[in-house]
């Protein structure tokens, strides 16, 4: 959805470099969440967003740290890059009064 | 702890309807069933969701058991650009709780010409 935008789409770093993964939107919502997808699995989250001054934890948030810098903007960094967080990493959106989420095109992430 | 158990993959031919089956025997009252969709990598793309009464909308229909363990996601004439990976998901109303979707594995559906 062109409406979710994902920077960078790839990216290849080394153990231990600092990364940050940006993500933005221009459909309002206020709710904003990080998953990770390893190969043949499904989503899970790492940290989501209700808003600005909301931050919560999902299920796999060690090594990984956000910020929500505005509605529209919810980054994720990975302190020191470890191989075991080489995954496609997906930001998604909802707005808190409906029932989807709106999902981002992805960023593959390969830590060496 | 996965709440919906769904086959691992499917085929069908294109043009014909494809059913997708999901059973979620746990699943409690206020509770809905979600279904999205991965094609190749892509970000998951909302279908459909239901509380107990069927659904249909422009992409599929959802027929929902009157037990409600299970469930049957409905792509009427299946083409080629519906190969993807079908996720079946139960959750809070998402505008009232957490909104996070738990995914599991998923269903693989691939349309054949």
């Amino acid at each position: 959805d062109a409406d979710v935008t994902q920077t960078p789409r790839n990216r290849i770093t080394k153990t231990g470099k600092r990364i940050m993964l940006e993500c933005s939107q221009t459909k309002g919502h206020d709710r904003m969440y990080w998953y990770r997808q390893d190969p043949g699995l499904g989503l899970r989250l790492i940290y989501y967003s209700f808003d600005v001054k909301d931050i919560n934890k999902g299920e796999i948030s060690d090594g990984y740290s956000v910020s929500r810098q505005a509605q529209a903007k919810f980054s994720l960094s990975l302190e020191s890059a470890i191989p075991n967080q080489t995954a496609l990493y997906f930001c998604a959106t909802s707005d808190s009064r409906a029932d989807t989420q709106y999902f981002g095109p992805g960023t593959r992430l390969t830590v060496l | 702890d996965a709440k919906t158990t769904q086959p691992p993959s499917m085929d069908c031919a294109e043009g014909r309807a494809a059913n997708l089956p999901c059973n979620h025997s746990t699943i409690s009252g206020n509770e809905y069933v979600y279904w999205y969709r991965q094609i190749h990598s892509q970000g998951p793309q909302y279908i459909i969701h239901g509380l107990k009464n069927n659904e249909t909308n422009e992409m599929a229909s959802l027929i929902i058991t009157e037990d409600r363990k299970s469930s049957t996601l409905i792509l009427p004439h299946a083409t080629l650009r519906d190969t993807a990976v079908y996720y079946c998901i139960v959750d809070y109303e998402i505008g009232t709780s957490y909104g996070k979707l738990t995914f599991g594995q998923g269903t693989i559906l691939t349309v054949h010409p």
